[in-house]
């Protein structure tokens, strides 16, 4: 298994450029998740799914948009690109429910980006 | 709203020696996880350690250890032999039990260790 993987590594984008940050699990999970970590600072939610359809707002979701149409992926969009969006953004799964109580968070390396 | 605060921005123990981070966090939920993530410069995130909060033992794993405290509302993290390969930011996270449906986690805003040598 892969785990969580995410493309690109690296990005800068000019202000007003918009992408689209790209997550993959292969474990089948139910749960993904999308968090931001600014420097010197923990993680905060952007977004997040409990199945393929199936999406809801975190702490801070203005400027982003998710969808998820399989269990697999679960791309975060960035609309017009701002420099408050400069951050580090790393994608989480979870396999939920089951036997497994604790549940443990897989992540993926992150993303870097750069809004000048 | 659940909330999780590390006080300590950073902290350094010598080789070989043994330090303590510390955690609380507030919640009115009885079921919940406490876990401490280790983040290398990498910025790979790696599970240090978990707890049940329905446990009274204290978690270990190796040199990992935990100080739950339930009613204070702590959760303290112990590293014994302090190596060289332990100086990261550690995390702290909480995250409501499954009956939530949501299995959200809530992160401190992290404690860099620094590992003299």
């Amino acid at each position: 298994n892969a785990g969580v993987t995410q493309t690109p590594k690296f990005r800068i984008l000019k202000i007003g450029q918009s992408m689209t940050l790209q997550c993959t699990q292969d474990m089948n999970h139910n749960y993904m998740y999308w968090y931001r970590q600014d420097p010197g600072m923990g993680l905060k939610l952007i977004y997040y799914s409990v199945g393929a359809g199936i999406t809801d707002k975190g702490e801070v979701p203005n400027g982003y948009n998710v969808s998820r149409s399989t269990t697999e992926d679960f791309p975060l969009r960035l609309e017009l690109a701002a420099p408050s969006q400069t951050s580090v953004y790393f994608c989480a799964s979870i396999r939920g429910g089951g036997a497994s109580t604790y549940n443990e968070q897989f992540f993926g390396p992150g993303t870097r980006l750069t809004v000048l | 709203a659940q909330t999780v605060t590390q006080s300590q921005p950073e902290m350094s123990v010598q080789e070989a020696e043994t330090v303590t981070l510390s955690c609380t966090y507030d919640t009115s939920e009885s079921d919940y996880y406490l876990f401490w993530y280790k983040q290398p410069p990498s910025r790979q995130m790696i599970l240090v350690i978990r707890q049940e909060a329905y446990k009274q033992q204290n978690a270990t794993e190796n040199r990992f250890s935990v100080n739950f405290q339930k009613a204070a509302k702590s959760f303290s993290l112990k590293i014994s032999d302090s190596q060289l390969g332990d100086a990261a930011m550690y995390f702290c996270a909480y995250r409501s039990g499954s009956t939530s449906g949501t299995y959200k986690y809530i992160f401190g805003t992290g404690t860099r260790l620094k590992v003299l040598a």
